[in-house]
Parts: structure tokens; sequence; C-alpha cells
């Protein structure tokens, strides 16, 4: 397996504008993660999905940020406007129930909101 | 006051020390613990994981956990440099399976 993928790896942006961040989980994992990373509060939970529904949202900042995952294999995280304080690193993760609670990331998206 | 408290460090050890990083935390209901290891510009990666009070080891990496404090380790004996990155501990309740809370990460430099 190619393991979980997420594109685009850099994303570079003006304030206002939408981003879109994409995520592959690995195949046949039921739960995908969404984290945001940034050096001053570290990795953060956002939203994570089971079986493409949302179970906890919790952690999403604000109405600027969601989550959607039309399909077992795709999930995507939109912020619309951006703002600089949005810049971090956005990581997805995948899971396996009943596979042990081991999460699988993916490489990361690196965004920067100017 | 976080649920996860880590010092973020960052800690420069020759090679061949033993490393010792740890965690606090305040959420009773936590019941697994892992730690994953990240490398510069990669994703966090499962390194240790353990359910219970006391040790486990894997090779160089030994996990500890005291429930009663609240506190868990990790060692790493004969330290080298490949095992230069960022450290971070991580919790999960039983009760939200997959929902992991995690430290904010000690940067570890192993230099030659």
């Amino acid at each position: 397996d190619a393991g979980v993928i997420q594109s685009p790896r850099h994303e570079v942006t003006e304030m206002g504008q939408e981003v879109t961040l994409r995520c592959k989980p690995i195949s046949g994992h039921d739960y995908l993660f969404w984290y945001r990373q940034t050096m001053m509060r570290g990795l953060e939970l956002l939203i994570y999905f089971n079986n493409n529904v949302p179970i906890d949202d919790s952690g999403m900042p604000e109405d600027r940020f969601s989550a959607k995952m039309p399909n077992a294999s795709f999930s995507t995280l939109k912020i619309q406007p951006s703002e600089p304080r949005d810049s971090a690193v956005y990581f997805c993760a995948s899971l396996e129930a009943g596979g042990g609670e081991t999460q699988y990331f993916g490489p990361g998206t690196r965004l920067l909101v100017l | 006051q976080k649920e996860v408290e880590q010092d973020p460090g960052p800690l420069s050890v020759p090679e061949g020390a033993i490393v010792s990083l740890n965690c606090t935390y305040s959420n009773s209901a936590f019941q697994y613990f892992m730690w994953y290891r990240q490398y510069s510009r990669k994703g966090p990666e499962l390194l240790m994981y353990t359910y219970s009070s006391g040790n486990k080891e894997d090779g160089r990496f030994t996990a500890q956990v005291d429930k009663s404090s609240k506190y868990i380790s990790l060692f790493i004996r004969d330290s080298q440099p490949s095992d230069s990155a960022t450290y971070l501990c991580a919790m999960g309740e039983g009760t939200s399976y997959g929902k992991l809370t995690f430290g904010q990460g000690t940067i570890l430099t192993v230099h030659p």
C-alpha cells in the first residue's frame, strides 16, 4: 500500500483565499483524522471520521474550517477565507478498526497564508 | 492547563548517551499510551504502544507508564544520530476509539 496520500504537499496563498487540502487514507481503514501542527501549539486534532461520518469536530477552530468525507477513499479540509494564523502543517491520518489504535500519518501539507 | 504536558526541549546529547523523554497528563480517563517519532518534514510514526502501568521494551527503546503519578517516559539506550527527531507522546481514552491527545513533542538531536 502507498500509505496515506496528501495533496498538495505545499501551498502558498494570500489571505482571504480559499484553501482545499486533500487526503486519501489507506485502503480498508475505517477512521480518518485531520490534524494541525504548529511550533506553538503542537499537534492538534481538528476532526475525525468513522466510516465517512464525522464523529468529533470539537477541534475545528472556527466556521472558516470545514471537512468532508464523501467516500471511504477521499477527504477534504477546506479553509475559507484563509488567514495568516492558519499557516501550519496539516496532517491526515487513518486507522483500521480492530487493528489496534495505531494511526498512520500522511506526509502533511505545509500551508503558508500571506 | 493542557491535558498532556511535554517539555519541547530541544535536547542535545552525544552519541551513545541514554535519553529520557517524559510527559505528564491530567486526564484520568487515558487508558493507552503511545510514543510517536517524527523526522523533519515527515509525518509522525508509531514507535511504542502500551496499555498498562509498567515497562515495555523494544530493542533500544523502553516505554514506562506510571498511572498513579500520571507520568510516562521513553528511554533510548545507546542513542544514535539516526534517533534525531521529534518525539511525541500520545494518549487515548477507551471510550473514544482512535482519538488521541498529543504532547507538544520534544526535539532530540544526537550528535556524533
